[in-house]
């Protein structure tokens, strides 16, 4: 079925630095969510994507959908410590559902 | 007031007894989920279930059964549990199915078989 990759698994920066993760699929998204879950917490949504090229900020975080609409990257830049967690990216597995992302987990070194 | 809350937060149970996990949301949601997040914090869907009819049955053993009494809310009954049930298991709604519409998460169930 749709797979949605996710890259890095995990990254490690010192607070201030800028991180980004990366989702690619193999096959077109007709739009793709991003969601981050705190430490304990659950999943929490932040944006949709769907047209090609599109980019989108939300404060120091900037959301990007290749031309291609086959990936996705989320950069956070001058990281905070309330930025730690999981950052998943979730596209269509079929008419009805989401498949996510295997996550990207932020630690911060304050 | 909570969107979508479930219950119970912690169940730790052992092999082979039969537990149930209840969800509600408040949002007004036509369509609700069951995720189930292992160890490795893979998300993966469950169930869905849209105005009380089932609409996403994935790959899992029929030992797990889901019921929707209304579209408010979404139960889990999981039956001869095993280790590998182990995980936290989320519910989320959306305001009607389809891969367009945000979900909304619960806090989460965490299952310990032991």
């Amino acid at each position: 079925g749709q797979q949605v990759m996710q890259i890095p698994q995990h990254q490690h920066v010192q607070e201030g630095e800028d991180f980004t993760t990366y989702c690619n699929s193999s096959t077109t998204l007709s739009n793709i969510q991003w969601y981050k879950q705190r430490p304990g917490g659950h999943p929490v949504f932040l944006i949709q994507l769907v047209k090609s090229g599109e980019v989108k900020k939300q404060k120091r975080l900037t959301f990007q959908f290749g031309e291609a609409k086959k990936n996705s990257s989320l950069h956070i830049t001058a990281t905070q410590t309330t930025d730690v967690g999981t950052y998943f990216c979730a596209g269509p597995g079929g008419a009805q559902k989401l498949v996510f992302g295997q996550g990207t987990r932020l630690t911060i070194n304050p | 007031d909570t969107a979508v809350s479930q219950t119970p937060k912690y169940l730790v149970t052992q092999m082979g007894n039969d537990k149930s996990i209840k969800c509600e949301q408040n949002l007004g949601h036509d369509t609700m989920y069951w995720y189930k997040q292992d160890s490795k914090k893979f998300l993966k869907i469950m169930f869905s279930y849209n105005n009380k009819e089932l609409i996403i049955n994935e790959t899992v053993p029929n030992r797990f059964s889901p019921k929707s009494p209304d579209k408010a809310h979404l139960n889990l009954h999981i039956n001869s549990l095993e280790l590998g049930d182990s995980a936290v298991y989320f519910c989320a709604s959306s305001p009607i199915a389809g891969v367009r519409y945000e979900q909304y998460f619960g806090p989460g169930t965490r299952l310990t078989v032991t």
